[in-house]
């Protein structure tokens, strides 16, 4: 039972273009969501953030968007550069359970072409 | 370094040995959390803990899996008679509260079982 889902294990964009990297979740419980990178040999690190009283966050080139009625999210880069080539994580957590990890996707591997 | 501190990097173990994994969380970080990630897999939850208190469990396999994270010193996640399905990366992470905090990794452990 995956409760966060990334459809896309991979994704190419030229450097320089807009990368949309999206996440759906089931469990309604969830009010709090995270994007996470990683690199090759490297524990994630966290991106950025929303939480389910907005449906846009933005730092820098990163935006997040959440759509609570699709039960959807999705990560924007623009521009994207060849650093960003990592595996990202979309991850949910429903604040109101209190102690409670995070419930991560599988991941989308996201490659930028120069 | 303050970060989440991981050891070892990596692990070889022989089928029926125990495996010790140890993490010491962040500096004023009193949550500690163990992931899995088995080969083209996301991040599976194991277990949950603050310092001397199992929280939460429930990602955990009920046989020969067990973790602590004693007053003094790090966590430990051991895993006794090791197979093969145990081959997987084992990251930690930490967070200062609970319910939404975001999560601070570290490098994994990278647990082969031969």
């Amino acid at each position: 039972d995956q409760q966060v889902k990334q459809n896309s294990p991979s994704l190419s964009v030229q450097e320089g273009r807009i990368s949309i990297l999206n996440c759906d979740y089931t469990n309604s419980m969830f009010d709090y969501f995270l994007w996470y990178k990683k690199y090759p040999a490297e524990g994630p690190t966290f991106l950025i953030s929303i939480s389910s009283i907005k449906d846009k966050n933005e730092d820098g080139r990163f935006t997040v968007f959440l759509n609570k009625s699709a039960k959807h999210l999705s990560l924007h880069i623009v521009p994207s550069q060849p650093g960003d080539s990592a595996v990202y994580f979309c991850a949910a957590t429903s604040t109101a359970r209190g102690a409670d990890g995070l419930t991560f996707g599988k991941g989308t591997h996201l490659i930028i072409q120069p | 370094n303050a970060g989440v501190m991981q050891n070892p990097r990596h692990l070889v173990r022989r089928r029926g040995q125990e495996a010790r994994l140890r993490c010491s969380p962040m500096k004023g970080h009193s949550h500690v959390y163990w992931y899995r990630q088995l080969p083209e897999e996301g991040l599976k939850f194991m277990v949950y803990l603050q310092k001397e208190n199992i929280i939460d469990e429930s990602g955990m396999p009920k046989e020969r899996f067990s973790a602590e994270f004693p007053k003094e010193g790090p966590s430990i996640l051991r895993i006794q008679q090791v197979v093969r399905g145990d081959s997987a990366a084992y990251f930690c992470a930490s967070s200062r509260g609970s319910g939404g905090e975001k999560l601070f990794f570290g490098s994994g452990t990278q647990l082969s079982v031969l």
